[in-house]
């Protein structure tokens, strides 16, 4: 599976949108990558999974360019219940994403 | 409701004693993981299975072990080996081989003494 890479933490206020990038340079053919949020003492929540290109949905953005070495999970106008660990994931469709590592995370701090 | 229960939600153990995490789920998922997270860290994968009766072990399997004897339920054992069990841990199915999207239980919060 591709090692994952994200920043630490990120700052943000209120109405911001904000953009949390993940490496994932040897990620293969069929990997597929997923965004996670956690808050404190609670499991993981999934936000949204992606190939290439843009994907959607009613809560985030993802952008993979063509390379797919990287990806941006993209957050319009957050809000201080944004306030969580963000987690990018690598999964192989092959398996059907039998094997699912999560990273350390970003963990994202939104300030009025 | 469907989803997952994890208990007990908060557990001590003395050391050198073996303690059970339960896991139970009512989404007829076949998959289902457990993963280890210690404070102000990601979660690591310590077990995972996809069908009944037959499991994986992730990166940090050492100190415990499993079993998927029923579709709803993946019990996680902390045995003795394990050297820092104190952590919360937290139990995910996944229903759909063509996603990656986990669901999670609550935790369950193991503190050895």
């Amino acid at each position: 599976l591709a090692k994952t890479t994200q920043p630490i933490s990120m700052d943000s206020y209120e109405g911001q949108e904000v953009n949390i990038t993940c490496s994932h340079n040897n990620i293969a053919t069929n990997d597929y990558i997923t965004w996670y949020q956690q808050f404190p003492s609670q499991g993981p929540r999934f936000i949204i999974q992606g190939y290439k290109t843009k994907v959607t949905n009613e809560v985030a953005s993802l952008f993979i360019p063509a390379d797919r070495k990287s990806s941006t999970l993209s957050l319009p106008r957050v809000s201080l219940s944004d306030t969580a660990v963000y987690y990018c994931l690598v999964g192989d469709m092959r398996t059907g994403f039998q094997k699912l590592v999560f990273g350390t995370g970003t963990r994202l701090l939104v300030s009025p | 409701d469907g989803g997952i229960t994890q208990s007990p939600k908060y557990l001590f153990r003395k050391e050198g004693q073996n303690v059970t995490l339960s896991c139970e789920q009512n989404l007829n998922h076949d998959a289902m993981y457990w993963y280890r997270q210690d404070p102000g860290q990601g979660l690591r994968l310590i077990y995972y299975s996809q069908i009944v009766n037959d499991f994986q072990k992730g990166d940090i399997a050492e100190g415990y072990s499993v079993s998927r004897e029923k579709k709803e339920s993946f019990p996680l054992t902390v045995t003795s080996a394990q050297k820092n069990p104190t952590a919360f841990y937290l139990c995910a199915s996944k229903g759909n081989r063509t996603t990656g999207e986990l669901f999670f239980g609550e935790g369950s919060r193991l503190t050895v003494l």
